[in-house]
């Protein structure tokens, strides 16, 4: 693929719902990271994942994230019970080795009414 | 926690001046060093990595690191009004760790 693709690319949920949130790296890409970010913020680390190794799960900010990538390619996270304060947009990038370049993708703004 | 500091802004520059925006770092082990910019209502975009002390020059953007002070800097010269955006840093500590971003700083050049 040309890039890293996101979808949805807008998702609006009521609150306590599940969501979920799926990120394509670009192919060969063994680096793959999940940020949110609130309007006018930073970026918050969520997960990280590289090669074959345990992910950095130190970011997830409650038991109601989780997060997986299947065969070392796409990544899917999941948001349990959503509650309004997880309205943000949620940005998946992957790179293609540690401390190298990180490619992003467009983002899924979800909306928790 | 690893903690990547920099003050929010906003920075104003008239255009044609020099832009300096600074952060630091917690992780005194850290090992790689990214400047992103960000323009309202985008992705993140990679402007200048640095690896080792001393400055990086490339064309109008110069990142400068200090390990010993736990600091790095980008400096735009001949700023523009298209330079207007948030530029994050970002830190990688250990080999296998993740990315850390800071907060950013919005920068807005005055034509």
């Amino acid at each position: 693929g040309a890039g890293v693709s996101q979808s949805p690319s807008n998702k609006v949920t009521e609150k306590g719902k599940d969501v979920e949130l799926r990120c394509d790296p670009i192919s060969g890409h063994t680096a793959l990271y999940w940020y949110r970010q609130s309007l006018g913020q930073g970026l918050e680390f969520l997960i990280y994942f590289q090669g074959n190794s345990a992910p950095d799960k130190s970011g997830l900010p409650s038991d109601r994230f989780s997060a997986e990538r299947t065969g070392g390619s796409v990544s899917t996270l999941t948001i349990q019970r959503t509650q309004q304060e997880d309205s943000a947009v949620y940005l998946c990038a992957s790179s293609p080795a540690t401390n190298e370049k990180l490619f992003f993708g467009s983002g899924t703004q979800l909306s928790v009414l | 926690q690893k903690e990547v500091e920099q003050n929010s802004g906003p920075l104003s520059v008239p255009e044609g001046a020099i832009a300096s925006l600074n952060c630091t770092y917690s992780d005194r082990g850290s090992q790689s060093f990214f400047w992103y910019r960000q323009y309202s209502g985008k992705s993140p975009e990679l402007i200048m990595s640095i690896y080792s002390n001393g400055d990086k020059e490339d064309g109008r953007f110069t990142a400068q690191l200090n390990k010993a002070s736990q600091y790095v800097s980008l400096l735009i010269r001949d700023s523009q009004p298209s330079d207007s955006a948030t530029y994050l840093c970002a830190v990688n500590g250990q080999a296998g760790t993740a990315l850390i971003f800071g907060k950013g700083t919005t920068l807005s050049v005055s034509s």
